[in-house]
Order: C-alpha cells, then sequence, then structure tokens
C-alpha cells in the first residue's frame, strides 16, 4: 500500500523567511512518482513538480526547490525568501503506474508580511 | 499546457437532490478520469477512476449507487451525487491523465447540501 506523510499540519514564517516542507512515502513499486501540489485558498490544485522514482537530481525552479532522497524516502520542498503569495495548503503526493494519486494530509503555510 | 474544465464551481442545493458535476478535457484527450473528494481541512481522497466506455473503478468505502460515474467519451467525465445529503457536503475535483503525464486538474466544485 501507499502512504505519503507530510508530519508539519501548519507552519508559519515572516516574509523573506525560508520554509521547508517534509515530505516521507512509503511504497513496495520500483517505479513511481512524487508531485509537490500548491492549494491556494480559492481551492484549485497548482502543479508544482513531478519526479520519477530513478530521477535522484534536485531540483530548483525560481524560490522553489526540491531534495530527493530515496535512502530516507523522502521529498522534502524548499520555498526560498517566502511571499505572502506562497500563503498556501501544499500537498505531497505518490502515484504507482496506475496513476491513482495519494496525497499526504497536507502542509498549510502562512507567510505574514 | 493542458486545460480540464469543471462545471460547476458552486452548487447550493436542497437535500434529497441529485447533483451533476462535468469534468472536460478541453484540450487533450483524458483516457483515465480520476474524482476526489475533499472535506474542510482534509487532504484530498480518490473517490474514483473512470476510463472511457467502461465501468468506473471505485475505491473502497466509496458507493458506487451514490455517486454515478459516466465517462462517455474521451473528453467528458460525470459525477452525479444522487439523493445528496447534508454529509455529502464537500469539494469534488477531478483530474485527467494523458497517460505518462502528471494529471490534469479541474478547478473543483464546492457542493453544499442544505
Amino acid at each position: 500500500a501507499q502512504k505519503v506523510t507530510q508530519a508539519q499540519t501548519e507552519i508559519s514564517v515572516v516574509e523573506k523567511e525560508d520554509v521547508t516542507l517534509d515530505c516521507v512515502y512509503e511504497t513496495r513499486d520500483t517505479t513511481y512518482y512524487l508531485f509537490w501540489y500548491k492549494q491556494p485558498p480559492s481551492g484549485e490544485l497548482v502543479f508544482l513538480i513531478r519526479r520519477n522514482s530513478f530521477d535522484e537530481q534536485n531540483e530548483i525552479s525560481g524560490r522553489y526547490s526540491w531534495n530527493f532522497q530515496k535512502s530516507t524516502s523522502s521529498f522534502n520542498f524548499t520555498i526560498t525568501a517566502s511571499q505572502v503569495v506562497d500563503s498556501a495548503v501544499y500537498f505531497c503526493a505518490l502515484s504507482d503506474n496506475d496513476y491513482k494519486l495519494s496525497f499526504g494530509a497536507g502542509t498549510t503555510v502562512t507567510v505574514r508580511a | 499546457g493542458a486545460v480540464v474544465s469543471q462545471h460547476p464551481s458552486w452548487v447550493i442545493c436542497k437535500s434529497g437532490t441529485s447533483v451533476k458535476i462535468e469534468c472536460r478535457s478541453l484540450d487533450f484527450q483524458a483516457t483515465t478520469m480520476f474524482w476526489y473528494r475533499q472535506f474542510p481541512k482534509q487532504s484530498l481522497m480518490l473517490m474514483a477512476t473512470s476510463n472511457e466506455g467502461s465501468k468506473a473503478t471505485y475505491e473502497q468505502g466509496v458507493e458506487k449507487d451514490k455517486f454515478l460515474i459516466n465517462h462517455a467519451s474521451l473528453t467528458l467525465s460525470t459525477l452525479t451525487v444522487t439523493s445528496a445529503h447534508p454529509e455529502d457536503s464537500s469539494f469534488y475535483i477531478c483530474s485527467g491523465d494523458q497517460g505518462n503525464q502528471p494529471q490534469h486538474f479541474g478547478d473543483g466544485t464546492r457542493l453544499s447540501i442544505l
């Protein structure tokens, strides 16, 4: 069975601080995909990144960066120099070959001005 | 990028009525569509997987007779909540899959049953 754990329920930071969101996953599959989605208060899901299980390279996209470590089954997400517009719920998710997504519980990030 | 349109975005109706939610892939063919439900301050839970032209596959605990899913074409899937009750009030969101690509999500439907 697949499982995604986001241990942090809520994180509150002041603007310009960095914030790291933890994600730990469990799967028996050797081929799988990991995702991060952002859900702002309006409700829609915004796709941020997809990483397959064979690609452990870390990735940076603007102020966002991701650290994938298979050895610890973790796929952490860092927002550098946070801004108020980053306030949202962030979900880590896992899918296998049937493409069904298993979501973590989500982490609510609040960035205060 | 690929766009999924979900309609309506907000529904308020009386207990006992049936509500239909549409999910359309506008610029791609979605061989598979997924329906998720999200209760307030909770995560998204997969309800069912629908493949064009075949019966939907429901996750454990989801009543197939209550949540009717139809995937009549490669660009349209519908979810009908039959005889809705207040406990069915939730945020319903669909996604379309092109195969080996990130799923494209609709903007969701907020359903409130009075």
